[in-house]
């Protein structure tokens, strides 16, 4: 079986201060993992995701993951947060075998101005 | 482009309406997917279409009946639903979920479903 964990309902952090948002997995072979986020009243948008390879994972909108295969996590990031990135944000696995993906149950963003 | 439309946006209906609701993709994907999302909760997926054949059912009711038309299209006929079935309703589309290291679902915006 897979799973995902998101320690945080909620991270508050300051506009211009850098964010962290934490994935842990748990998965029985190399995973899959994703992350997407949420605004209010509209769908998922993928912004990165993790294969294989450089740890460091970067995607959309100045977000970046790093995958630690020790530690289990996938933990988004970004070097300066904007009012804007407050949102709802997911992660997700996907087993090599396992046909569909394990979301978290998300953690919701708050950057204040 | 990685665009998902799904109409309609909003859709209010009664415990004997019948209704339909519709998921369109041009990016050549050959899965489609229906989840259920209710308010701060992650997606739950309810089916999956691969290469236009039903693929995955996660145990959902009967009153929720999908239909994959052609490789572009995805709908969701409901019937008979019932007050706790309002929720947002996602579609999602991927290149070939049998193939997972260069498989990425792309979502549309959703349906916000009432059920009165």
């Amino acid at each position: 079986a897979q799973s995902v964990a998101q320690p945080e309902d909620q991270v508050n952090v300051a506009e211009g201060n850098p964010l962290t948002v934490k994935c842990t997995y748990s998965v029985s072979g190399n995973p899959y993992l994703f992350w997407y986020v949420q605004y209010p009243n509209r769908g998922l948008q993928f912004l990165l995701k993790y294969i294989t390879g450089d740890n460091l994972v970067k995607g959309s909108y100045g977000f970046e993951a790093e995958f630690n295969k020790s530690q289990t996590s996938f933990h988004l990031k970004k070097p300066s947060a904007l009012v804007s990135d407050s949102a709802l944000y997911f992660c997700a696995v996907r087993d090599p075998g396992y046909s569909t993906l394990t979301f978290g149950k998300g953690t919701m963003l708050l950057v204040s101005p | 482009d990685t665009e998902v439309t799904q109409t309609p946006k909003h859709l209010v209906m009664g415990m004997t309406n019948k209704k339909s609701l519709k998921c369109e993709q041009h990016m050549g994907h050959r899965a489609m997917y229906w989840y259920k999302q209710k308010a701060k909760k992650p997606p739950e997926l309810m089916f999956v279409y691969s290469y236009e054949k039903l693929s995955i059912n996660e145990s959902v009711p009967s009153r929720f009946s999908p239909e994959c038309p052609n490789s572009s299209l995805l709908n969701l006929h409901l019937h008979a639903l019932q007050p706790e079935d309002s929720a947002l309703y996602l579609c999602a589309s991927s290149q070939d979920f049998r193939v997972p290291p260069t498989d990425t679902q792309y979502f549309g915006p959703g349906t916000r479903l009432t059920v009165l």
